[in-house]
């Protein structure tokens, strides 16, 4: 019930074309879900969260679509660029437990 | 400083040695997590501590690991009796209060024992 499943593991655009990574998650208290973005030799940083109460949160050129029936959870970047490539992973929690990462996915944006 | 603050930046140890980590996190901030990560993989979690309350340790792989947090801020991750499998970066996130939950991480201690 803990965990947090993404997909893909890796991922290839061009340059201005649309990158999806999905997670879909089990507890069903789960109230927060954020997505990560690592480059390398960096930590991961906060990139964009989103709060059940809404389906869709959008920041630039990076969007969160929820579905709570379905348990899952999208990250949609829209002209990807290559500038864009890194790591991304999605995470989840309650509002008293520890946050669960998913599994990571490498984006690669070619120019 | 603002951020989370992790020492060493790097450190190669011989096989079967012991080392420590630190990690000191941004102030007031009551959560504190370690990962590890290995070249090209994903965040392992290894410990969480939550205020004063029983840290999670479900995530340590084996007792050579084991992490304290002085006072609820500084912590410091030991592994003892190092192995080459222990080789990787282990990164530090401290946590805001809710309703952020923000992770925000330190830029990691990257292990190598030779």
């Amino acid at each position: 019930q803990q965990q947090v499943k993404q997909s893909p593991q890796s991922l290839i655009v061009q340059k201005g074309g649309i990158s999806i990574i999905n997670c879909a998650y089990e507890n069903t208290a789960f109230d927060y879900f954020p997505w990560y973005q690592q480059f390398p030799g960096k930590g991961p940083a906060l990139l964009i969260a989103i709060r059940p109460d809404v389906s869709e949160k959008k920041e630039g050129r990076f969007t969160i679509s929820f579905n709570k029936s379905a348990k899952q959870f999208s990250l949609h970047i829209m002209d990807s660029q290559p500038g864009d490539s890194a790591t991304y992973f999605c995470a989840s929690s309650s509002n008293t437990g520890k946050l669960i990462f998913g599994q990571g996915t490498t984006l690669q944006v070619k120019p | 400083g603002a951020g989370v603050s992790q020492s060493p930046s790097n450190k190669v140890t011989e096989k079967g040695k012991d080392v420590e980590l630190r990690c000191d996190p941004i102030s007031g901030h009551t959560a504190l997590y370690w990962y590890r990560q290995s070249l090209g993989q994903g965040l392992e979690f290894l410990i969480y501590f939550q205020g004063n309350s029983a840290p999670d340790k479900s995530g340590l792989p084996s007792d050579r690991f084991s992490a304290e947090r002085t006072g609820g801020s500084v912590s410091t991750l030991t592994i003892q009796r190092t192995q080459q499998e222990d080789s990787a970066v282990y990164l530090c996130a401290s946590q805001g209060v809710r309703p952020s939950g923000e992770l925000f991480f330190g830029e990691g201690s990257r292990l190598t024992v030779l």
